[in-house]
């Protein structure tokens, strides 16, 4: 299994959006709705933002929303905020009892 | 609230195997609605799935690391642990330990993770 693709970086000044991209296959992200996105600080474990594409989990704010078309899921942060600046890291269920991660992207609050 | 935990050595020389163990607290390891999964990430890298295994036994591993993984579940214990053999420096890297949902496959409890270093 190959990791998903993501773009190693994402950024944009408070107040505005930013959409990160997941592509996979058929195998992977376009096969299933079982997508999930972390964010991780430096130096901590990554928490869960976004579950099953397009659910948050509680305590999770709504600027941070979920979609997916095809083979390619995306993440989008509405109305950054300094807190935001992270690593994002996009999963996928992949079949056979198997998950698969994306290279991570870099969110910069400029 | 539920509470993950890995502990085990953080040196291992090359060749040699690396054994890990996640103490689940604040919640039963046997859950029919949840894996316990190891992830890992090397120094500036990104995330690697390794394998889960369910409070029943089985185990699943990723593709690429399967001939040298095994996972396994104690439930006496609240316990799931780790072995990964023939190490390199390849395989340094922080080890974390999760629960992964049985449906959806995301993993909503991670512990904070533990630095394993390959070196002689």
């Amino acid at each position: 299994q190959s990791a998903l693709t993501q773009p190693p970086s994402a950024s944009g000044p408070p107040g505005q959006s930013v959409t990160i991209s997941c592509t996979g296959t058929s195998n992977d992200v376009g096969g299933y709705n079982y997508v999930s996105w972390y964010q991780q600080h430096p130096g901590k474990a990554p928490q869960l933002m976004i579950y099953e594409v397009i659910k948050r989990p509680s305590g999770v704010p709504d600027r941070f929303s979920g979609s997916k078309s095809g083979n390619t899921a995306s993440l989008t942060v509405s109305g950054l905020q300094a807190e935001d600046e992270a690593d994002y890291y996009c999963s996928s269920y992949a079949g056979s009892n198997n998950v698969v991660f994306g290279g991570g992207t870099k969110l910069t609050v400029l | 609230q539920l509470r993950l935990q890995e502990s085990g050595p953080g040196l291992v020389k090359p060749s040699e195997t690396l054994s890990l163990t996640c103490t689940v607290s604040g919640g039963s390891i046997s859950s029919s609605d949840h894996y316990w999964g190891w992830i890992r990430q090397p120094p500036g890298k990104g995330l690697e799935w390794i394998g889960s295994v369910y409070y029943g036994g089985s185990s699943y591993y990723n593709p690429s690391l399967n001939s040298r993984v095994t996972i396994l579940v104690d439930t006496s214990r609240n316990q799931f642990s780790l072995n990964l053999r023939s190490v390199t420096a390849a395989d340094t890297a922080v080890y974390f330990c999760a629960r992964l949902m049985y449906y959806g496959d995301y993993l909503d409890y991670w512990g904070q993770g533990n630095l394993v270093t390959v070196s002689s």
